[in-house]
C-alpha cells in the first residue's frame, strides 16, 4: 500500500516553456503532499507543502510564481514550472502524507527535468 | 532547529566487507521519527527504517543494522556482507512530531566494488 506516482518520470523541453508534473497517491488521501528538487549529487531540498484545498507554502528563496503548486484534491497536487530554464533542470521529487501517527512521507519515483 | 549531519559523502569497499554509515541529527523535539532511505541510480527512494525516539531498540533486517543513541543523538546504519546491489546513496532523515517535514542529511554514496 501507499503508492505515490508521478507523471511524467522524465520530460526534455526548451527555456521558455512551462511544465506540469504530477503527484498522485494512487491508494490513500493525501492530506498533506510535499515537492522537493534535487540537483545532481546533493541531497532533498524541500520546496514547498501543500494542503489539499488551500494555498501551498513555500520555502524560503523558492519562488511561488515560477513554481506553481495545485493540490486540488486529496490525491493530486501538480507542480508546474513556469518559463522554465535551464538552471531548473533538476530532479522532482513529490511525496505524501495521510497524516499518519508515524509521520512517515510517502515518496513518488521522482520526475526528471532537463530545460535546453 | 532540525538537523541531519551524514559526514561521510563517499564511501568505497569491496564486496563482502561491512560498512557503516553515520547519521548524527539535532532536535529540540522530545517526541521524533528517523528514517533511513536508500536512493539507486534510478533516483527512486526507497524507505529501509523508521524508528521513532522512543525506542532505542537496535534493528537487525537480514544484512542491514541500525544502531540508535539518542545519548549521542545518532543512528548508524550497518550493512554487513556487502553487495554490488548495495551501491547506492543513502539519506537518513528526521522528522520532528510538531509537523510532517522531512529533513534530510546530505547523503552517502556508496560504491561497492565487486
Amino acid at each position: 500500500g501507499a503508492v505515490v506516482s508521478q507523471h511524467p518520470s522524465w520530460v526534455i523541453c526548451k527555456s521558455g516553456t512551462s511544465v506540469k508534473i504530477e503527484c498522485r497517491s494512487l491508494d490513500f488521501q493525501a492530506t498533506t503532499m510535499f515537492w522537493y528538487r534535487q540537483f545532481p549529487k546533493q541531497s532533498l531540498m524541500l520546496m514547498a507543502t501543500s494542503n489539499e484545498g488551500s494555498k501551498a507554502t513555500y520555502e524560503q528563496g523558492v519562488e511561488k510564481d515560477k513554481f506553481l503548486i495545485n493540490h486540488a484534491s486529496l490525491t493530486l497536487s501538480t507542480l508546474t514550472v513556469t518559463s522554465a530554464h535551464p538552471e531548473d533542470s533538476s530532479f522532482y521529487i513529490c511525496s505524501a502524507t495521510s497524516g499518519s501517527l508515524y509521520n512517515e512521507q510517502f515518496f513518488g519515483p521522482g520526475t526528471r527535468l532537463t530545460v535546453l | 532547529a532540525q538537523k541531519v549531519t551524514q559526514a561521510q559523502t563517499e564511501i568505497s569497499v569491496v564486496e563482502k566487507e561491512d560498512v557503516t554509515l553515520d547519521c548524527v541529527y539535532e532536535t529540540r523535539d522530545t517526541t521524533y521519527y528517523l528514517f533511513w532511505y536508500k536512493q539507486p541510480p534510478s533516483g527512486e527512494l526507497v524507505f529501509l527504517i523508521r524508528r521513532n525516539s522512543f525506542d532505542e531498540q537496535n534493528e537487525i533486517s537480514g544484512r542491514y543494522s541500525w544502531n540508535f543513541q539518542k545519548s549521542t543523538s545518532s543512528f548508524n546504519f550497518t550493512i554487513t556482507a556487502s553487495q554490488v546491489v548495495d551501491s547506492a546513496v543513502y539519506f537518513c532523515a528526521l522528522t520532528p512530531n510538531t509537523g510532517n517535514q522531512f529533513y534530510f542529511g546530505t547523503g552517502t554514496s556508496l560504491t561497492v566494488i565487486p
